[in-house]
């Protein structure tokens, strides 16, 4: 079975840039998280998708963040502009049940420095 | 609100020893789960362990075994003859009440040396 698929692994832009990130869930896992790890820090959720619908993104900034899930598959995560602050991984995990009480499955990440 | 203590930031440990990491959590809910994840170098976070708080039984699984204590508010982790390829940040999280999301520990990264 494949994992979490993410991409880039890699990004490095300057600071006001925009960025965006993409992620393909396990199959048939309805839904989907998108978090934030700053170094030396766990990971902290920023949106969790059920479906295409918004669950919760109460920890999104949303003056600079977007995420989407249109056809309830994959999820594109977005920030424009950038800011220094916003240099971390992302993470995207994917579950079978919409339930914090089950595990997740968790991509690679992509890292992101801001210059 | 719900947290999560790490409080070894490091530890080293040399190969065939035995390491505990520690965990304590801070939640009023009485319904809540607490997690173990893996980080290796690679980046994802790979599930270890889930346990409820109304099951206070020790897991063991092959090395690893958890020790679940409600009263200490604690959920340590022990691998027993630590190899190199369990060098990794371990992470401790918990869901609780009717927000239920995971929150996790700052991490502690554990380096086995041969």
């Amino acid at each position: 079975e494949a994992g979490v698929a993410q991409s880039p692994r890699y990004k490095i832009i300057e600071k006001r840039q925009s960025v965006a990130f993409w992620c393909n869930p396990i199959s048939g896992h309805a839904t989907l998280y998108w978090y934030q790890q700053i170094l030396g820090q766990g990971p902290k959720l920023l949106i969790q998708f059920q479906n295409n619908g918004v669950v919760d993104d109460s920890q999104l900034p949303k003056d600079r963040f977007s995420a989407e899930r249109l056809k309830g598959v994959d999820s594109t995560l977005k920030i424009q502009p950038a800011k220094l602050e916003d240099s971390a991984v992302y993470l995207c995990a994917s579950s079978l049940v919409a339930s914090f009480s089950y595990e997740q499955y968790f991509g690679p990440g992509t890292r992101l420095t801001v210059t | 609100a719900q947290k999560v203590t790490q409080a070894q930031t490091e530890i080293s440990v040399v190969e065939k020893e035995d390491v505990t990491l520690d965990c304590v959590y801070e939640t009023r809910d009485t319904t809540y789960y607490l997690f173990w994840y893996k980080q290796p170098p690679s980046g994802e976070l790979v599930f270890l362990i889930r346990r409820n708080s109304f099951d206070e039984q020790n897991e063991i699984s092959g090395r690893y075994s958890w020790n679940f204590q409600k009263s200490t508010s604690s959920f340590n982790f022990t691998i027993t003859a630590s190899q190199v390829v369990d060098s990794a940040v371990y992470f401790c999280a918990l869901s609780a009440g009717a927000e239920g999301k995971l929150v996790f520990g700052a991490g502690t990264i554990l380096r086995v040396k041969s």
